[in-house]
């Protein structure tokens, strides 16, 4: 069965700072990977999404992430942040038969400070 | 503007209550999906439709009953809730069609408190 950790339950970075935010999946064959942002009050917006190519992925609001196989891993990055990007986010990991099986991740809650 | 709406944004009822929520899309996709997220908890999937069918029932308790009449709307039915079925309902659609990388987009949600 798949499954996503991300290891970070809460991060607080200084508005200008870079940010990395973790995510770890297991799933047997090659994953379809993932990041949503939930800001308060609203549904989940799609940042980026991976199943192959280039394993660098660029996505809106700056953001990219990066696929690494061999760690199983996803991890989101902003070089610098914005007050706007104070969200929760989530990995999510997707099976090949279709996008209806969806797991996500508890989430990783972002605060940024002035 | 996701495209994508819920109604109520917010429901308070009691264990004995029915209710219904409510979620319309302007997208023209042809999947929908009810979700649960509760605090400290993955988002949990609950209900798939596809063109109308349900293509996923998620271990779902039979007290949450959901309706797709068509493409654009779905309804989850609440009836007899417990006070652990509190927590946010989100409803999303996507295009099918273009197969397990298309967009889920998702509504505001409804905040769900039973009381």
């Amino acid at each position: 069965a798949q499954s996503v950790t991300q290891p970070d339950i809460h991060i607080t970075v200084s508005e200008g700072a870079s940010l990395e935010l973790r995510c770890n999946y297991s799933y047997g064959a090659t994953p379809y990977l993932f990041w949503y942002v939930q800001s308060p009050g609203q549904g989940l917006q799609l940042l980026l999404k991976y199943f192959s190519g280039d394993t660098l992925v660029q996505g809106i609001k700056g953001f990219e992430a990066e696929f690494k196989r061999s760690q199983s891993s996803f991890n989101l990055r902003k070089p610098s942040v914005h007050w706007s990007d104070a969200a929760e986010y989530f990995c999510a990991v997707g099976s090949n038969f279709g996008n209806e099986k969806l797991t996500f991740g508890t989430g990783t809650r972002l605060t940024i400070i002035p | 503007e996701t495209g994508v709406t819920q109604t109520p944004r917010h429901l308070v009822m009691g264990m004995t209550n029915k209710k219904s929520l409510k979620c319309e899309q302007h997208l023209g996709h042809n999947a929908m999906y009810w979700y649960k997220q509760s605090a400290k908890k993955p988002l949990e999937l609950m209900f798939v439709y596809n063109f109308k069918e349900q293509t996923e029932n998620n271990s779902v308790p039979s007290r949450f009953s959901p309706e797709c009449p068509n493409s654009s709307h779905l309804f989850l039915h609440l009836h007899t809730l417990q006070p652990e079925d509190s927590a946010l309902y989100l409803c999303a659609s996507s295009q099918a069609s273009l197969g397990p990388l298309a967009e889920q987009y998702f509504g505001p949600g409804t905040r769900l408190t039973v009381t």
